[in-house]
């Protein structure tokens, strides 16, 4: 079982449409998590951390489920500007764990 | 406040060849991480530093593979005799103290011809 599996998407929407991305870590013993987001070659950039309790940001809601090692991202409202790879992203004392990312492709 | 630079950001080597990498980390972060990302993959951790010291590098090849972070200067990511497979995006990050949010700089691409 991989570490940090993902759907690999990709999810197309429309314009305003709300997306949900899921994510399944299989180390019980992570301690962090985070959403990063990745656009076509370039480097990749912490989106938001993930807290127990859920926590948003704007228009992202990410949530937490320790008993069943999973992850998920909510966004509201898509912009154009949201098309880009969603890395859902876990750690256990430092070297991240990546998993290969679900892709977003929101359309006009 | 500059972020992490890497450098350079494309890279073409030979077969055979030497690659280094360079990375700078933010002000006032003392770790560093280096992650390879091979086409359509995810990143993939290789090496933990902190100043001076190789805290884990347990991601990283046994052979050809080698990491420094020196008291002065960037850290280097250097690749010796490098072969086809070698060609990836390779990702450095930093954090001013473990378990920090990793920052990324914008990473060095290489090409083996």
């Amino acid at each position: 079982r991989k570490e940090v599996e993902q759907d690999p998407g990709p999810f197309n929407v429309p314009e305003g449409a709300t997306v949900a991305f899921n994510c399944t870590y299989s180390n019980s013993a992570s301690q962090s998590f985070f959403w990063y987001r990745q656009d076509c070659r370039k480097e990749p950039k912490l989106l938001m951390s993930v807290y127990s309790s859920g926590n948003e940001d704007g228009r992202f809601t990410a949530q937490l489920n320790r008993a069943s090692q999973y992850i998920s991202l909510l966004i509201r409202d898509s912009k154009l500007s949201d098309s880009a790879t969603y890395l859902c992203v876990v750690n256990k004392n430092t070297p991240l764990v990546f998993g290969k990312g679900t892709r977003l492709s929101v359309i006009a | 406040n500059a972020g992490v630079m890497q450098n350079p950001r494309h890279l073409v080597r030979r077969r055979g060849q030497e690659a280094r990498l360079r990375c700078s980390p933010m002000k006032g972060h003392s770790h560093v991480y280096w992650y390879r990302q091979l086409p359509e993959e995810g990143l993939k951790f290789m090496v933990y530093l902190q100043k001076e010291n190789i805290i884990d590098e347990s991601g990283m090849p046994k052979e050809r593979f080698s990491a420094e972070f020196p008291k002065e200067g960037p850290s280097i990511l250097r690749i010796q005799q490098v072969v086809r497979g070698d060609s990836a995006a390779y990702f450095c990050a930093s954090t001013p103290e473990s378990n920090q949010p990793q920052h990324f700089g914008d990473g060095t691409r290489l090409s083996i011809l």
